[in-house]
């Protein structure tokens, strides 16, 4: 079956400019999770979905990251007014629950903030 | 800071030996230890993961070892290939509870295996 994937592969931006990330779990997967990857660094968790539950932000950097999901479906991370240390992969992961169910995660979307 | 400590950042390995990577932990309510395999452009995929009631355990070619006193765990994989080379990430998380689907990972070791 097909796996999360992510849209855009790639993205060149501007800094000050916004950017919007788009993550398509695995059909059936209640559970939804950002992660970004910063080169030769572990990944860093962002924000956490379940189900119709409010989503777990602890992990946004600041206020200019956002992130929506609609039901148990698409989403979207905003990153408004980039900075150049917003330069990453951004990766989405979906498992069939929440808490230690195996995360899928998708190829990633590599952000180059100029 | 940084809660769950990796290394080495880089190994090479003849084909045929054996690749060990170490991780170590700080938080006693992580509970969950899995490691994930990354290939270039890819997303991390689940390699082998182990609770610490129990000591290790093994899937074919790969063996996680886990010692809870001093909040060890590490990662062998026999006969090394080059199709094994690759970088892997140890991670780590609560069993329940808050917080129970926030992996913490490591940084990453780049594994090369040379023919």
């Amino acid at each position: 079956g097909a796996g999360v994937s992510q849209s855009p592969s790639n993205k060149v931006t501007e800094k000050g400019k916004d950017v919007e990330l788009r993550c398509d779990p695995i059909s059936g997967h209640t559970a939804l999770y950002w992660y970004r990857q910063r080169l030769g660094q572990g990944l860093e968790f962002l924000i956490y979905f379940q189900g119709n539950s409010a989503p777990d932000k602890s992990g946004l950097p600041s206020d200019r990251f956002s992130a929506e999901r609609t039901g148990e479906s698409v989403s979207t991370l905003t990153i408004q007014r980039t900075q150049q240390e917003d330069s990453a992969v951004y990766l989405c992961a979906s498992s069939f629950r929440g808490g230690n169910y195996e995360q899928y995660f998708g190829p990633g979307t590599r952000l180059t903030v100029t | 800071q940084q809660q769950v400590k990796q290394s080495p950042q880089s190994l090479i390995v003849q084909k045929g030996g054996i690749s060990i990577i170490n991780c170590a932990y700080e938080n006693t309510a992580f509970d969950y230890f899995p490691w994930y395999q990354q290939f270039p452009g890819k997303g991390p995929a689940l390699l082998i993961a182990i609770r610490p009631d129990v000591s290790e355990k093994k899937e074919g070619r790969f063996t996680i070892s886990f010692n809870k006193s001093a909040k060890q765990f590490s990662l062998h994989i026999m006969d090394s290939q080059p199709g094994d080379s690759a970088t892997y990430f140890c991670a780590a998380s609560p069993r329940s509870g808050a917080g129970s689907y926030q992996l913490t990972f490591g940084k990453g070791t780049k594994l090369s295996v040379i023919p």
